[in-house]
């Protein structure tokens, strides 16, 4: 069955970078896109960013663009995303999500159990 | 695309059907049948149960249901049990950049 697995997170400081992975099983990875989506601490989902299917196309939250990166190696299976100048605004469990289509339909079908990224001094 | 508005707590008792709000504006939930509503249960990955305003996910019993007003789009569930205690969001998207969330719902079976 479709499976999503997060990891990478952990404790950096506020300026500090951290990559996030995800690892991909039981689906054709290289014919979906990819997202990555986040809950701060009592707040609800936020979506982060979007990749295509053969990484040409990119979306990203407007308070992350220019800090953030998303990436993909579909030989590898394997999603990620680079974080850099982290504030402690980031501070968050990250999910990786899986979409239903190669360039963004309006839903998620899957989702990860998350990797919890927390930024403080 | 503005944040949709979802009320921040429900409750109901076992047996009866409570619905869930999620207000847009004219030109998102108005316009487009692009809602999707997501359970998400303490500790676990959040999962699908509808999309396309009123599609279920596989696997999703058919006590979930969506439906549309105006600007207004429901999740109800019908015969609530303690299991379905989580919290709701609802989400728009047209299918590219952006994707919205509602600021969720926590429902609570009393």
């Amino acid at each position: 069955q479709v499976q999503v697995a997060e990891s990478g997170g952990g404790v950096v400081q506020p300026g500090g970078s951290l990559r996030l992975s995800c690892a991909a099983s039981g689906f054709i990875f290289s014919d979906y896109g990819m997202h990555w989506v986040r809950q701060a601490p009592g707040k609800g989902l936020e979506w982060v960013a979007f990749i295509g299917n053969d990484g040409k196309k990119e979306y990203y939250l407007e308070s992350v663009k220019g800090r953030f990166a998303i990436s993909r190696d579909n030989f590898k299976d394997t999603l990620y995303l680079q974080m850099n100048t982290l504030t402690t605004e980031d501070t968050a469990v990250y999910y990786c999500v899986k979409d239903p289509g190669r360039d963004g339909w309006s839903y998620f079908d899957h989702w990860g159990q998350g990797t919890l990224v927390t930024v403080s001094s | 695309q503005s944040a949709l508005t979802q009320p921040r707590s429900v409750s109901g008792s076992p047996g009866q059907s409570v619905s869930i709000s999620c207000t847009g504006t004219a030109s998102d939930v108005g316009a487009h049948n692009y809602v999707s509503w997501y359970r998400h249960q303490p500790g676990k990955a959040p999962e699908l149960l509808i999309h396309a305003l009123s599609r279920r996910a596989s696997g999703v019993p058919d006590r979930f249901s969506g439906s549309k007003s105006g600007i207004t789009a429901s999740l109800t569930i019908s015969g609530l049990q303690a299991g379905d205690e989580a919290d709701y969001y609802c989400c728009f998207s047209e299918g590219s950049y952006p994707w919205v969330f509602g600021g969720g719902s926590k429902l609570t079976v009393l």
